[in-house]
């Protein structure tokens, strides 16, 4: 069965700073993996996707890593923001079913203005 | 609609009263699946259908939760007789196979 495990639980820090958020997972036979984040009271936004075959992606400050032969992932923030602030989950997707996304707990991301 | 839609967005229900939740997924979204959040925790899966078929129903906890696709496209999660420990945000998604999950708003139930 996947695990995901998130590290740091929480972070705060002041704007500005470039932030590394960490995502460990034990199945490395994923198809993709995919970063979402929540707000609170609210949904899941997706925020980017990385297939298997990829190293990275990329969007606007946000860049993600994908070193699957490890089971390790990385979400980049650069020059952070107040409205950064949210929950950053990582979902591995290795197919349909209970194994389809699987969740850890979290970042919770405090951005200080 | 442009989106996973879910309804209601709140719902508080008395202890052992039934709840329907509703998930309209994306058009043409082949793989749809429920989700259990508890507070400070991460989504935990429910059940997974590809078109109208459920493919996988592990996550449900107990056998008064209920989910249903029967046209391939709406699903309904159905839980009778309400406890308290069921009160959460319920999560659906849909994407077509491996590709990018969309996520509802999700259906915060509280049981009282």
């Amino acid at each position: 069965k996947q695990e995901v495990t998130q590290i740091p639980a929480a972070l705060s820090v002041p704007e500005g700073e470039n932030l590394v958020l960490n995502c460990s997972f034990t199945d490395s036979a994923i198809y993709n993996l995919q970063w979402f984040r929540q707000d609170p009271g609210k949904g899941l936004t997706s925020l980017l996707l990385i297939q298997s075959s990829q190293r990275e992606q990329t969007s606007g400050r946000l860049n993600a890593s994908l070193d699957k032969s490890s089971g390790r992932s990385t979400l980049y923030i650069a020059a952070s923001q107040p409205g950064d602030s949210a929950t950053y989950l990582c979902a591995p997707h290795s197919g349909g079913g209970a194994d389809g996304l699987t969740f850890g707990k979290g970042t919770h991301l405090i951005i200080q203005p | 609609g442009a989106g996973v839609s879910q309804s209601p967005r709140y719902k508080v229900a008395k202890r052992g009263q039934d709840v329907a939740l509703r998930c309209d997924p994306i058009s043409g979204h082949v793989s749809l699946f429920w989700y259990q959040q508890a507070l400070g925790q991460g989504p935990e899966f429910l059940t997974y259908f590809q078109n109208e078929a459920q493919l996988d129903k592990s996550g449900l906890p107990s056998d008064r939760f209920f989910a249903e696709r029967p046209e391939g496209s709406v699903s309904t999660l159905k839980i009778q007789r309400t406890q308290q420990e069921d009160s959460a945000v319920y999560l659906c998604a849909s994407m077509r196979p491996n590709t990018e999950a969309f996520f509802g708003q999700g259906t915060r139930l509280t049981v009282v």
